[in-house]
């Protein structure tokens, strides 16, 4: 079983619309989450950390499930510039362990 | 958020050269740094962790002689892809971790990206 799974996609969403992705990771001593999203043939950039029961910046909110293992990413009032790929990135243990899944695309449509 | 620099951004080479990417952070100490290779429409493959001061820790499938990793100081750590062939060709980011030792360090675990080195071997 991988260490994280994240739904690939695509998400294709109209413009203002709220799209939810989720990820799920397999070990219960995972202690640090990230989103990160990634533009084509671009580095990943932090978007958000996860570190309680979840976070909210703006626009998005991510939250954590410790009981069902997972965290999800969700964006309201979709906008053309949000798309790109999520990328959820599980650490475990504070140690150097960093865990990717393979990233879910988004596109936004006018 | 913190600064990691690449460089170089872009490296065109012959069938055997040797490459050498740099990765630095900026504004922060990196006791470790990560180094991945993508390709297209795939996810970042751990290729190596680098931790300064020792020699770093490859992962399953990754040549160490092939891929040299040096991480001489706190804020400097390279990648030399030695004799490349196309099959090198690729995306390769770095990461340095911004992990201060104290209170709060699970708060500040989080890896910055370098722009990445887009490799083309002919």
């Amino acid at each position: 079983r991988k260490e994280v799974e994240q739904d690939p996609g695509p998400f294709n969403v109209p413009e203002g619309a709220t799209v939810a992705f989720n990820c799920t990771y397999s070990n219960s001593a995972s202690q640090s989450f990230f989103w990160y999203r990634q533009d084509c043939r671009k580095e990943p950039k932090l978007l958000m950390s996860v570190y309680s029961s979840g976070n909210e910046d703006g626009r998005f909110t991510a939250q954590l499930n410790r009981a069902s293992q997972y965290i999800s990413l969700l964006i309201r009032d979709s906008k053309l510039s949000d798309s790109a790929t999520y990328l959820c990135v599980v650490n475990i243990n504070t140690g150097n362990q960093f865990y990717f899944g393979t990233g879910t695309s988004l596109t936004v449509i006018p | 958020g913190a600064v990691v620099s690449q460089h170089p951004s872009w490296v065109i080479c012959k069938s055997g050269t040797s490459v050498k990417i740099e990765c630095r952070s900026l504004d922060f100490q990196a006791t470790t740094m990560f180094w991945y290779r993508q390709f297209p429409k795939q996810s970042l493959m751990l290729m190596a962790t680098s931790n300064e001061g020792s020699k770093a820790t490859y992962e399953q499938g990754v040549e160490k002689d092939k891929f040299l990793i040096n991480h001489a100081s706190l804020t400097l750590s390279t990648l030399t892809v030695t004799s490349a062939h196309p099959e090198d060709s690729s995306f390769y980011i770095c990461s340095a971790r911004d992990f201060p030792r104290g209170q709060g360090a699970i708060a500040k675990n989080i890896q910055y990206f370098g722009a990445g080195t887009r490799l083309s071997v002919l």
